[in-house]
């Protein structure tokens, strides 16, 4: 059982390239997250989803944008990459609304140059 | 908003001290409550959780955690730390059962052999 898998687990990015980081589930849960992790700062959420098709904004969205078009997938895009979103980003997922037992993927480091 | 506030951010203890980390939220109807564990170079990993019920709740490798409503605290404790508990900690907070899971900014414990 794979739990949730996050590629790239590395990336260097050039400021104002674009990427997407990807996120999958196999347990079939409906709420998917994707957080930053700074120094100091504990993990910040960037944006959350309730479901395939449903998303919405967390504590620190601005420069990011998810997509949920399957209950396996939640995708982070980075449109116009900045040094600040230069962080560890981590998915994790859970199975509802009343049970928020967040498991978590491996990570990915970005490096905004 | 919804908000977790950690009060240590940096913990030195020598081995078999006792540990107590506290975490308050700001949120004042139903929560479920959470601790989580980052071990070095890794992903965050489920210590403990609060649903309802008994609001003393033991978790994995001897942690517990004491849900007080009339404080909005859920603060970890271990009696005696050991050096492999070196590790960052986070208090995570799901409230009114939205879904939206908010971590607080973390505790750096570091164990001393």
């Amino acid at each position: 059982n794979a739990g949730v898998t996050q590629t790239p687990k590395f990336r260097i990015l050039k400021i104002g390239q674009s990427m997407t980081l990807q996120c999958t589930q196999d347990m079939n849960h409906n709420y998917m997250y994707w957080y930053r992790q700074d120094p100091g700062m504990g993990l910040k959420l960037i944006y959350y989803s309730v479901g395939a098709g449903i998303t919405d904004k967390g504590e620190v969205p601005n420069g990011y944008n998810v997509s949920r078009s399957t209950t396996e997938d939640f995708p982070l895009r980075l449109e116009l990459a900045a040094p600040s979103q230069t962080s560890v980003y981590f998915c994790a997922s859970a199975r509802s609304q009343t049970n928020t037992e967040a498991f978590f993927g491996q990570g990915t480091r970005l490096t905004v140059v | 908003a919804q908000s977790v506030s950690q009060h240590n951010h940096h913990v030195i203890l020598s081995e078999a001290a006792s540990l107590e980390l506290g975490c308050n939220y700001s949120y004042g109807g139903t929560v479920n409550l959470f601790w989580y564990v980052q071990y070095p170079g890794q992903h965050l990993q489920l210590l403990l959780k609060y649903f309802s019920g008994d609001p003393l709740v033991k978790g994995i490798k001897g942690f517990e955690a004491e849900f007080i409503k009339s404080k909005f605290s859920f603060n970890l404790r271990k009696p005696s730390v050991q050096w492999s508990d070196t590790a960052e900690y986070f208090c995570a907070v799901n409230a009114g059962n939205t879904g939206k899971l908010i971590f607080g900014q973390g505790t750096t414990l570091q164990v001393k052999p």
